[in-house]
């Protein structure tokens, strides 16, 4: 079975700062691996995934995440923090091998202060 | 629409109703998902279609749930018996399952279900 583990429920970070949030996955094969973020009131936007080759993927909004198989994380990264990048952020994975749902963390907020 | 269309946004029902929950995806998307996310959790898997049939529901927590795709388009999901603990935002996702933004899931805004 797939699994996340998102150890941190809160993050916060002053603006302009870089910011991380963590996240590791176990799956059998290898994995398919996404962020997601949440704004409140709305519904979960993805932000970018890994699914072969470069282990650095850059996606929306500078937010970049680095694929770590020896140590199964997939943490995401911003350089310099903004005030509108508070939200909640999920990360989630799934089996590369076969049709199997995309499996989430149980989330991090993130708060960017100014 | 542009993205994936969920009705009603906010439902609240007695214990013991019956509730029907419907999402419209994108147009072309042949994949169509249904989570559960309570407060302060992750979203949960439900169920998962693949055009018409369900491929995978292993996550209906029980046989209350249901969930249908008729015409591969539009889904219903559907909760007989509704008890408290039933209450949560249900998200909707489809997706493409080819080309490059394949995996990439596009979610509703959610309908928010309240149970008394």
């Amino acid at each position: 079975a797939q699994s996340v583990a998102q150890p941190e429920d809160q993050v916060n970070v002053a603006e302009g700062n870089p910011l991380t949030v963590k996240c590791t996955y176990s799956v059998s094969g290898n994995p398919y691996l996404f962020w997601y973020v949440q704004y409140p009131n709305r519904g979960l936007q993805f932000l970018l995934k890994y699914i072969t080759g470069d282990n650095l993927v850059k996606g929306s909004y500078g937010f970049e995440a680095e694929f770590n198989k020896s140590q199964t994380s997939f943490h995401l990264k911003k350089p310099s923090a903004l005030v509108s990048d508070s939200a909640l952020y999920f990360c989630a994975v799934r089996d590369a091998s076969g049709n199997t749902p995309l499996v989430f963390g149980k989330g991090t907020r993130l708060s960017v202060i100014a | 629409g542009a993205g994936v269309s969920q009705t009603p946004s906010n439902k609240v029902t007695e214990k013991g109703k019956y509730v029907e929950l419907r999402c419209d995806p994108i147009s072309g998307h042949t994949a169509l998902y249904w989570y559960r996310q309570s407060l302060g959790q992750g979203p949960e898997f439900l169920i998962y279609f693949q055009g018409t049939g369900a491929a995978d529901d292993s996550g209906l927590p029980n046989d209350r749930f249901f969930a249908v795709r008729p015409e591969g388009s539009v889904s219903t999901l559907k909760i007989q018996r509704t008890e408290r603990g039933d209450s949560a935002v249900y998200l909707c996702a489809s997706s493409l399952n080819s080309g490059s933004r394949a995996g990439e899931l596009f979610f509703g805004e959610g309908s928010r279900l309240t149970v008394l």
